[in-house]
């Protein structure tokens, strides 16, 4: 089975603190994302990486910063958090791109729980 | 752009019973996947069904089975003998097939769906 786990499942920072998220999956999959999670607003797509060193941006990088410089691992970086950063985050993994994707499917991590007072 | 919309925030389902979740969604491109994913409150999300649109036939597993409408540009869950398990939050997703896409996935805001035993 394939296994993608999130460093911590709950989270609480101090506005203006950088703040890491380490996501790890163990299925050699090329692509990996993070979302973040708001009631009513469903998942939006942070940033995305389709391998080492390759990232792009989603729908609300600002403010987020991410790093992969292993294919099994892809962090979530808040150079400075604040308040309006409070969310759920996930983390999620495919195998492939391209028209192959009829096996693409997405492999969440449980999430993590970020509050920044 | 493409979105995804999930117009009832909320429904409720008698244990045994069938419901259906909607899900609408817009796009110009004629090939394209759609997911259906479940987060139960444990809050690991995990893939219930997927249908390619190339392929005229809705897609099934098990008690879950869906209603695609090309052309209406529909895409509903009929979950059959509704189970207590079933209770959690459900999200429709699409993602382009087209060559050269990514494996991006746009998320509708999601519905929660409770079982009453």
């Amino acid at each position: 089975d394939v296994k993608v786990t999130q460093s911590s499942r709950y989270l609480v920072k101090r506005t203006g603190e950088k703040v890491f998220l380490e996501c790890v999956q163990d299925m050699d999959h090329e692509n990996m994302f993070w979302y973040r999670q708001d009631p009513g607003l469903g998942l939006r797509l942070i940033y995305f990486s389709y391998d080492v060193k390759m990232k792009e941006k989603g729908d609300i990088p600002e403010g987020y910063s991410v790093s992969r410089e292993k294919k099994e691992r892809f962090s979530l970086i808040l150079e400075s958090a604040s308040t309006n950063q409070t969310s759920m985050y996930l983390c999620a993994s495919s195998l492939t791109s391209g028209r192959v994707g009829a096996l693409d499917e997405q492999y969440f991590g449980p999430g993590t729980r970020l509050t920044v007072t | 752009a493409q979105t995804v919309t999930q117009s009832q925030p909320e429904m409720s389902v008698q244990e045994a019973e069938t419901v259906t979740l909607s899900c609408t969604y817009d796009t110009s491109e004629s090939d394209y996947y759609l997911f259906w994913y479940k987060q139960p409150p444990s809050r690991q999300m995990i893939l219930v069904i997927r249908q390619e649109a190339y392929k005229q036939q809705n897609a099934t597993e098990n008690r879950f089975s869906v209603n695609f409408q090309k052309a209406a540009k529909s895409f509903s869950l009929k979950i059959s003998d509704s189970q207590l398990g079933d209770a959690a939050m459900y999200f429709c997703a699409y993602r382009s097939a087209r060559a050269g896409a990514n494996s991006k996935l746009t998320f509708g805001k999601g519905i929660t769906l409770s079982v009453r035993p």
